[in-house]
């Protein structure tokens, strides 16, 4: 099956910081990725599409200028959390689909980078 | 906006017995519903897909209906197992692009 690998899987940072969460396919490309944020207890909220070689389209109330989106090549995309604050806090997780499977394939997804600002 | 719902947070079922999870729909009409499970810190694994113009799906022990008239997905696990104990997503897309996730259920299945 295919594998999605996401990077790092705990971060801890100050309020005010940046950080960034990588999300790699490791045998397949995927010219489509999405980020996924979840709360405890809560199901998975998509937050934007990602899109190899241009702008990340982003769900309605989700800020792109918080959440920074750039993929850089068929088999990555990075997020990344400006200026973090304590409610940015939560569990973020990437998915693809291998675009030779069309669009009606499943999703992979990656393990998760769970994220705690102090 | 669409609004996914799962029928109940949490299902206990005894061994052996059949697990039923429902997903319904609203103010959507999705081309395209999955169903996922998820363990605790873990990110999703995919179940099952079914398309629009398909009444039932089943892989192995799993089986899956979506019924659009009804706007509803019912997902069966038969002869659970305590290893079955996990949440369940179910997941929409009028697209098969990008999906949208239900609420989820927590299912514990008692030895």
């Amino acid at each position: 099956g295919a594998v999605v690998s996401q990077h790092p899987s705990r971060v801890i940072c100050k309020s005010g910081t940046s950080v960034k969460i990588e999300c790699r396919s490791l045998d397949f490309q995927a010219t489509t990725m999405f980020w996924y944020r979840q709360f405890p207890k809560k199901s998975l909220m998509l937050m934007a599409t990602s899109n190899e070689g241009s702008k990340a389209t982003y769900e309605q109330g989700v800020e792109k200028d918080k959440f920074l989106i750039n993929h850089a090549s068929l088999t990555l995309s990075t997020l990344t959390v400006t200026s973090a604050h304590p409610e940015d806090s939560s569990f973020y997780i990437c998915s693809a689909n291998p675009s030779d499977r069309g669009r009606t394939g499943e999703l992979f997804f990656g393990e998760g980078s769970r994220l705690t600002v102090l | 906006s669409q609004k996914i719902e799962q029928n109940s947070e949490a299902l206990n079922i005894q061994e052996g017995k059949t697990a039923t999870l429902t997903c319904n729909y609203t103010n959507y009409s999705p081309a395209y519903l999955q169903w996922y499970r998820q363990d605790p810190g873990r990110g999703p694994v995919f179940l099952l897909l079914i398309r629009e113009n398909e009444k039932e799906k089943r892989k192995e022990r799993l089986k899956v209906t979506f019924d659009t008239t009804l706007k509803q997905s019912l997902f069966h696990i038969t002869a659970s197992q305590p290893a079955d104990s996990a949440t369940y997503l179910c997941a929409l897309s009028n697209t098969g692009n990008q999906f949208y996730f239900g609420t989820g259920t927590s299912l514990t299945v008692i030895p």
